[in-house]
């Protein structure tokens, strides 16, 4: 069935450094792909998305890229900031399957 | 536009008991999934609706059931409630027209003791 693998789960980085969250899927139909922040206590927020048809993204410090070849895409966050702490979700979905795969998630932390 | 509702936001119920949740989308959006999210498996996909259908479901028990009205709100059932229950369920609309984003809601923390 359709799976998408997460790493790393845990990520610790310094204050300014940059963070790197990888992804797999498994389903080569997948054509969607958003990154999700989750904040302790609060709900999941989409920070980016990228479509198949396009290899890289970017918006402010964050960026996505993407391989359909390998079937992976990863998120960058450069300049890391305290706010950045938080767990992000990697997720893939066929849109006609009406249906989104998450990652199991990476626990994000920013050390002064 | 306001954000996606749920209701209750906290339950606490014991074992064998059945429970309703509750999601209201954002004004305009026919498409509404639901999702559980636990510590150790994340979040999994439960079902989604889009104009009071269900067009797909995950992996869960039968026990897990739910429906959408013509006014696209939705509502998640669960039967014979197990201690394994206890999570938190959350909703996300999408309009599903020109995109795929899902936008969720606050979710509901259900105990089952």
């Amino acid at each position: 069935g359709e799976n998408v693998e997460q790493h790393p789960s845990t990520l610790s980085v310094q204050e300014g450094d940059s963070a790197v969250i990888k992804c797999t899927y498994s389903d080569s139909a997948s054509n969607y792909f958003p990154w999700y922040k989750q904040e302790l206590g609060k709900r999941p927020q989409l920070i980016i998305d990228i479509r198949s048809n396009v290899g890289e993204k970017k918006d402010q410090r964050i960026a996505v890229t993407l391989n359909k070849t390998a079937k992976h895409f990863s998120l960058h966050i450069t300049e890391t900031q305290p706010e950045d702490s938080a767990v992000y979700f990697c997720a893939a979905s066929i849109r006609s399957a009406s249906k989104i795969i998450f990652g199991s998630g990476t626990r994000l932390s920013i050390r002064p | 536009k306001a954000g996606v509702t749920q209701t209750p936001r906290y339950l606490i119920k014991t074992r064998g008991q059945q429970v309703t949740l509750s999601c209201s989308p954002i004004s305009g959006h026919r498409s509404v999934s639901w999702y559980q999210q636990t510590p150790g498996q994340g979040l999994q996909f439960l079902f989604e609706y889009f104009s009071e259908t269900q067009r797909n479901k995950g992996n869960f028990p039968g026990r897990f059931s739910g429906r959408q009205f013509s006014n696209s709100r939705s509502e998640m059932n669960v039967s014979t409630l197990e201690l394994g229950d206890s999570a938190l369920y959350l909703c996300a609309s999408g309009d599903q027209q020109e995109t795929d984003t899902q936008y969720f809601g606050p979710g509901t923390r259900l105990t089952v003791l």
